[in-house]
């Protein structure tokens, strides 16, 4: 199993600022990745973050928006750039330490842009 | 296109009350399919999984869940449901979810 922290848990922004969401796991696993959550929807994956090269991203989300960044097996930040109120939502780090898909999450990030 | 499909947004029930919640998906690669929840501020958890073998299995607190291939289906049942119970469910395949059902159970 993995314990996931995420920091901040919440912020209020400004329009068009930046915030960089920190994720930080317990012990070493393999793959580790971002979600977004909207009120009233579903998590949708935002990337994939992958330890020493960039990070592979969804359709519909690009690398200018969304810089993400894996230095080691533990830890990976999401930045969220030049905000507008249509990315308020709940940022979710998660990992895997297998292949079958099988998530642990972390408390999320619930940002609001005003 | 892959996707997940819950069918209920939210459910309401008394305590003792059979649940069943559906979750239909669409998916061309190996399935893996997983049911998560989220009580009232906490994290997202595991409830059970499913990769392969007897398509029955059990989670944690109670609950089942059915795989049935022809179907493209893995509901989620629990006999009894209690109060504690109330959360968030989600089911996903891999790393797609649905979009979630909210269970509010009456004391």
């Amino acid at each position: 199993s993995a314990v996931i922290s995420q920091k901040p848990s919440r912020d209020i922004c400004q329009r068009g600022t930046s915030l960089t969401i920190q994720c930080q796991v317990d012990s070493q696993v393999t793959m580790m990745f971002w979600y977004r959550q909207q009120p009233g929807q579903s998590l949708t994956l935002i990337a994939t973050a992958n330890q020493g090269s960039e990070a592979t991203y969804e359709s519909g989300f690009v690398i200018d928006k969304f810089p993400i960044s894996r230095p080691n097996l533990t830890f990976s930040t999401l930045t969220v750039s030049n905000m507008s109120p249509e990315d308020s939502s709940i940022y979710l780090c998660s990992a895997t330490t297998s292949g079958t898909g099988e998530q642990y999450f972390g408390p999320g990030t619930r940002l609001t842009v005003t | 296109a892959q996707s997940v499909s819950q069918h209920n947004h939210h459910v309401i029930l008394s305590e003792a009350a059979s649940l069943e919640l559906g979750c239909n998906y669409s998916y061309g690669g190996t399935v893996n399919l997983f049911w998560y929840v989220q009580y009232p501020g906490q994290h997202l958890q595991l409830l059970l999984k499913y990769f392969s073998g007897d398509p029955l299995v059990k989670g944690i607190k109670g609950f089942e869940a059915e795989f049935i291939k022809s179907k493209f289906s893995f509901n989620l049942r629990k006999p009894s449901v209690q109060w504690s119970d109330t959360a968030e469910y989600f089911c996903a395949v891999r790393l797609i979810f649905g979009k979630g059902t909210r269970l509010h159970i009456l004391p």
